[in-house]
């Protein structure tokens, strides 16, 4: 069964902490999402990464393809990264389409 | 370049109704995949269109049904509605294989009564 875990389910954390968000999976992937929602639904790309780093800002995402792990991590959080942090993963057996998990949601308060 | 839209926002339907739901795909992408998200979980596959074709197909019943236009828009139409379908639906283009991921849009929320 391909799965997507992520750890933890739910992150409360002060203004400027570093935070990371951890994102497992069972069988060999060709590629790796890290989403972000809002409430109301709206979901934002954040990276698409299928090996090493990749940095965006605040934010960075790291992948180990031997382990099926990869992190997300956000530099001197502020309240407004606030969100649902999502992992999703294409496997290589399962088409083009990607696979969710559950989500972290994170609670940055000031 | 626009985004992925999807219309309409809000919907509320009575068990036993259809729905249609309709994205249109962002520029320059071929493929659109639909997920549903019930409250507090991550999304789950419905179905992928690419290139007018399904590719793709997660565990739905047959009342989920779905097509993709020339232009790589694209609808999805849920039959004799039930209580359990009320859930966000999320349409997201890309282009097949490519590196860049997924475009989102907004999200269809249906409520069935």
């Amino acid at each position: 069964k391909n799965e997507v875990e992520q750890s933890p389910q739910n992150l409360t954390a002060q203004e400027g902490e570093f935070i990371t968000i951890n994102c497992s999976y069972s069988v060999g992937i060709s590629a790796l999402h890290w989403l972000q929602q809002h409430p109301g639904g709206g979901i934002v790309s954040l990276f698409m990464l299928s090996s090493g780093k990749k940095k965006h800002g605040r934010l960075i995402a790291t992948i180990n393809i031997q382990e099926k792990h990869s992190s997300l991590h956000i530099t001197a959080s502020h309240p407004r990264d606030s969100a649902v942090y999502i992992c999703a993963v294409r496997y290589w057996s399962g088409g083009n389409q990607f696979y969710f998990g559950t989500g972290t949601s994170l609670t940055v308060i000031p | 370049e626009t985004g992925v839209t999807q219309s309409p926002t809000h919907l509320i339907k009575t068990r036993g109704q259809q729905v249609t739901l309709r994205c249109s795909s962002q520029s320059g992408h071929n493929t659109v995949s639909w997920y549903q998200q019930a409250l507090g979980q991550g999304p789950q596959f419905i179905f992928q269109y690419y290139r007018e074709e399904k590719n793709g197909r997660g565990n739905f019943p047959p009342r989920f049904s779905g097509l993709q236009f020339p232009n790589y828009s694209s609808e999805l139409n849920v039959n004799a509605l039930e209580l359990d379908d009320s859930a966000l639906y999320l349409c997201a283009s890309s282009v097949f294989g490519g590196s860049e991921g997924y475009t989102f849009g907004s999200g269809t929320r249906l409520t069935v009564v």
